[in-house]
């Protein structure tokens, strides 16, 4: 089974609109810390944002916040007020387990595409 | 600090030859990781290192083996490439403590093509 799933392989957003990307996933450990990162067409893995399993509330980085959803298992992106600039594939990743244990291991979604159009 | 650095950038190999990705990086990061990225598809982790001296297999390890002599430093050797590991290759780094692992830093990615 699928540990972290993408559904939306490409996403279409108007500049200045809000837009979600979606993650779910699946674990059956207590202790686990869902990640979100952002691939430019030159490349680079840019950390965006962490959302930890017993964080009360959800994470937020500037324009980027992560609704954290534990019953469902879902761990959405919002990207508000998007830019052109952030037209890039987005993958979803998780860390099982206590770190260490799980020694930080990711296990990466297969991302989303996201445009921006002006 | 440079962060997380990898060379080369680019390079095409021919089946059945080997070399070596360099990884380093300067920010005392105790954990070290490399993963391939297939085209359109997420990361996927191939070795890591928890420290100098020791290192595991992650996913898809097989064709690959790693090394770490150095804290800053966790090269990456194919031997015998195959057509199968053309693809980006990023390392990345994270620092442990007591208990808790911090976020994963990323290098640039050696983007490798065997023919």
């Amino acid at each position: 089974a699928q540990k972290i799933t993408q559904t939306q392989p490409g996403m279409f957003v108007q500049e200045k609109e809000a837009v979600t990307l979606d993650c779910t996933y699946d674990t059956s450990d207590p202790s686990y810390g869902l990640f979100w990162y952002k691939q430019p067409s030159s490349g680079e893995m840019i950390f965006l944002i962490y959302q930890g399993s017993y964080d009360q509330q959800n994470a937020t980085e500037g324009r980027y916040s992560l609704n954290f959803q534990k019953a469902r298992k879902s761990a959405n992106l919002v990207i508000s007020a998007s830019q052109l600039g952030d037209s890039a594939m987005y993958f979803c990743a998780m860390r099982e387990g206590v770190s260490g244990t799980s020694y930080g291991k990711l296990t990466f979604g297969q991302g989303t595409i996201l445009t921006v159009h002006p | 600090n440079a962060g997380v650095t990898q060379t080369p950038k680019f390079r095409i190999l021919k089946i059945g030859q080997s070399m070596t990705l360099q990884c380093a990086q300067d920010m005392n990061h105790n954990y070290m990781y490399w993963y391939r990225q297939d085209p359109g598809m997420g990361l996927k982790l191939i070795y890591y290192s928890v420290g100098a001296g020791i290192t595991d297999k992650g996913e898809v390890p097989n064709g690959y083996n790693v090394s770490r002599s150095t804290t800053e430093d966790f090269p990456l050797r194919l031997e015998l490439a195959a057509p199968s590991q053309t693809s980006v290759y990023f390392c990345a780094s994270s620092y442990q403590w007591g208990g808790r692992t911090d976020t994963q830093y990323f290098g640039p990615g050696t983007r490798l093509t065997v023919l």
